[in-house]
């Protein structure tokens, strides 16, 4: 079945523990990107790669560092996790980055940071 | 610079009735327009997409969404909600490398 696979789905930690949130697709998907959703303000965009070993950053990237390392794995890493980073995140991933391409998202990461 | 507007926090409406959900854009160029749904505890689905062509776009889930440049809109309609429909939905631009969504509008049916 094709799809975009987040772990984990729920995680509560403590401000500053280093954490990462994995995110796979098995579609060989070249286009991936990570969001961030908040009560009253939708979706915001974290980073994004285009392809292995391009990545740039999105809306809201600080605090947060990623790695495209294979084309199927995209995680966000939290090197020091504040308060203000306790969301819901995102991944997704298309074909390539058109906007004809349908983006397909990940079912979400609930992170609480404490 | 584009921004999406959803004027709409929370929409009850009753099964069986329309449904219009309003989203509009700023955008200088033609827009490419998403509407995403998220039922409670999901990810997000794409209900349909307008990129150039018949300004009425057909979607799943019998959802529709017509694209008014004159006023710079994309609402998303269904004509009979099931309860199945009680979800968020988000308006989305594509600009560049990103969706850049709207603030999202929470529908609830009641019986």
């Amino acid at each position: 079945e094709a799809q975009v696979t987040q772990n984990p789905r729920y995680l509560i930690t403590v401000t500053g523990k280093k954490l990462t949130v994995t995110c796979s697709q098995n579609m060989n998907h070249e286009y991936m990107s990570w969001y961030r959703q908040d009560p009253g303000l939708g979706l915001r965009q974290i980073y994004y790669s285009m392809n292995v070993e391009v990545t740039d950053k999105g809306d809201v990237p600080e605090g947060y560092k990623v790695s495209r390392k294979e084309k199927r794995n995209f995680p966000l890493i939290l090197e020091s996790p504040s308060p203000n980073q306790t969301s819901l995140y995102f991944c997704a991933s298309s074909l390539e980055m058109s906007w004809s391409e349908t983006q397909y998202f990940g079912p979400g990461t609930r992170l609480l940071v404490l | 610079a584009q921004s999406v507007t959803q004027p709409d926090i929370h929409i009850t409406v009753s099964e069986g009735a329309s449904l219009e959900l309003r989203c509009n854009y700023s955008y200088g160029a033609t827009p490419y327009l998403f509407w995403y749904v998220q039922s409670p505890g999901q990810g997000l689905q794409l209900l349909l997409k307008y990129f150039s062509g018949d300004t009425l776009v057909q979607g799943i889930k019998g959802f529709e969404a017509e694209f008014k440049r004159s006023q710079s809109s994309f609402n998303l309609r269904k004509p009979s909600v099931h309860w199945s429909d009680a979800a968020e939905y988000f308006c989305a631009v594509g600009e560049g490398y990103k969706l850049s969504f709207g603030a999202g509008t929470t529908v609830t049916v009641r019986a």
